[in-house]
C-alpha cells in the first residue's frame, strides 16, 4: 500500500466517545487526505492536507477533526462518535497531481 | 459542483467475456478522470486516468477507458475478463486545484461467473 500505514484497522466504541484514527505514510508525500466509505455513497472527502499543519475540509467534515504536525502523520478525530460515524476510513497520499495512493482502511463501529 | 455517476450498481460477466463499465460526470471544466479498483478488504489501487491528450486511454491489468466530452462519459472496457478482476469499480472526477481531490462515484461491484 505505497507506505500507508493505517491504525487501528478494527475499532469498536461507544456513542459519545472520542476516536483518533491514524495514518502514517513513509513516502514524504506532501498531500493527505481522509475519505470515507459507505454503501451507496462510493468515497467521499472529509478532510485533506497540503503540508504540515495546512489542512481543509472536504464535502462531509461535520464531526471531524484533523491534525498534521509532521509530515508523515495525519490525524482524524471524531470529537464525540455518533452511529452516523459508523463507516470504512481510508487515508490517501499523494505527491502531486498525478494519483493517489489508498491505505487497507480502518473499519470504525460506533454502537 | 462535479459529480460522477456509475449507473449500474453491479454486474456480472462471465468469465472470458468482454466488459463495459459505465460512468458519467458532470464537471464545468476539463476534467480529470480516474478509474481504481477495490479488492475485497482493501483499499483502492488506479487502473487508469485521464488528464488531456488521446482520449483513448490504456491502463493496468489490460483495461482501457475513452473519454468522450461530448456524452460527458469515460466508460471502462475490458476485452476478456478473468476471475480475478472480480472487484469493486470506481470512477472518479478530479477537481484541478493544483493537487487531487477527487469527487468519487458510487462504484459498481462487478461479478465474474464459470
Amino acid at each position: 500500500d505505497a507506505g500507508i500505514t493505517q491504525s487501528p484497522r478494527h475499532k469498536v466504541t461507544e456513542t459519545g466517545t472520542p476516536v483518533t484514527l491514524r495514518c502514517h505514510q513513509t513516502e514524504n508525500h506532501r498531500y493527505m487526505y481522509w475519505y470515507r466509505q459507505d454503501p451507496g455513497h462510493g468515497l467521499r472527502l472529509i478532510h485533506y492536507s497540503y503540508g504540515v499543519k495546512d489542512t481543509d475540509k472536504g464535502e462531509v467534515s461535520d464531526g471531524y477533526s484533523v491534525s498534521r504536525s509532521k509530515t508523515e502523520d495525519f490525524l482524524l478525530t471524531l470529537e464525540s462518535a455518533t452511529s452516523s460515524q459508523t463507516s470504512v476510513y481510508f487515508c490517501a497520499i499523494s505527491p502531486t497531481n498525478e494519483k493517489l495512493f489508498f491505505g487497507s482502511g480502518t473499519q470504525l463501529s460506533v454502537l | 459542483a462535479q459529480s460522477v455517476t456509475q449507473p449500474d450498481i453491479h454486474i456480472t460477466v462471465s468469465e472470458g467475456a468482454s466488459l463495459e463499465l459505465r460512468c458519467n460526470y458532470s464537471y464545468g471544466a476539463t476534467p480529470y478522470l480516474f478509474w481504481y479498483v477495490q479488492s475485497p478488504g482493501q483499499g483502492l489501487q488506479l487502473l487508469l486516468k485521464y488528464f488531456s491528450g488521446d482520449t483513448l486511454v490504456q491502463g493496468i491489468k489490460g483495461f482501457e477507458a475513452e473519454f468522450k466530452r461530448s456524452q460527458s462519459s469515460f466508460n471502462l472496457r475490458k476485452p476478456s475478463v478473468h476471475w480475478s478482476d472480480a472487484a469493486e469499480y470506481f470512477c472518479a472526477v478530479g477537481v484541478n486545484t493544483g493537487f487531487q481531490k477527487l469527487v468519487f462515484g458510487t462504484g459498481t461491484r462487478l461479478l465474474v461467473s464459470p
